[in-house]
């Protein structure tokens, strides 16, 4: 079974700056996907970013990149030019290969600050 | 593509009532996965599909607890003599394996067992 730490229950950041989320997670798995999914408040999931862990660049998605290291079982995502939408519950989440079934942290409430 | 639709959005229950619960998936996926929110946490994995078989189900998933996807398409939940434990958001997502395992979300049904 899989398990996901996001050690940081709550971080703020000024608008415009950038932030760092932190991910860490225990798999027996050699082959696997990760996501990062933000949920806010009152409202539905929403996928911020995916990386399939037998790649070794780094997933990016316009402002939001993540620096994945498999051999250390972190995948950290990185928010740049913080904006007032990026305010939400972050979550990490890799995935079991097979059946693809998600593994969720407890999450990392992100505040920005105008 | 419409996106995945939950309903109801919201369901206030007496506690020993049974609850149904549907979710269509994005018209051409073909797994699609059952997860239970409580507050403060990340999602639970439930059960999940490929096409109409059941392919999995969590021990977080009781004998109160079963799911159908008789079609290959939308699925529905049900909740019998349900308990005040059981209030929670109830999230569906779907996937298209073998494309892209990436997990697209509904909005999520809100129970409150009384």
């Amino acid at each position: 079974a899989q398990t996901v730490t996001q050690s940081q229950p709550e971080m703020s950041v000024q608008e415009a700056e950038t932030v760092t989320l932190s991910c860490t997670y225990d798999t027996s798995e050699s082959d696997y996907y990760l996501f990062w999914y933000k949920q806010p408040p009152s409202r539905q999931m929403i996928l911020v970013i995916r990386q399939e862990a037998y790649k070794q660049q780094n997933a990016t998605e316009n402002r939001f990149s993540v620096n994945f290291q498999k051999a250390a079982k972190s995948f950290s995502l990185k928010i740049s030019d913080s904006q007032l939408g990026d305010a939400a519950m972050y979550f990490c989440a890799p995935s079991n290969f097979g059946n693809e079934k998600l593994t969720f942290g407890t999450g990392t409430r992100l505040t920005i600050i105008p | 593509d419409t996106g995945v639709s939950q309903n109801p959005r919201h369901k206030i229950t007496k506690r020993g009532q049974n609850v149904t619960f549907r979710c269509d998936p994005i018209s051409e996926h073909n797994r699609l996965y059952w997860y239970r929110q409580t507050l403060g946490q990340g999602p639970e994995f439930l059960t999940y599909f490929q096409n109409e078989a059941q392919l999995e189900k969590s021990r977080l998933l009781s004998d109160r607890f079963s799911a159908e996807r008789p079609k290959g398409s939308f699925s529905t939940l049900e909740i019998q003599r349900t308990e005040q434990g059981d209030s929670a958001m109830y999230l569906c997502a779907s996937s298209f394996f073998g494309r892209s395992e990436t997990q697209y979300f509904g909005p999520g049904t809100r129970l409150l067992v009384l």
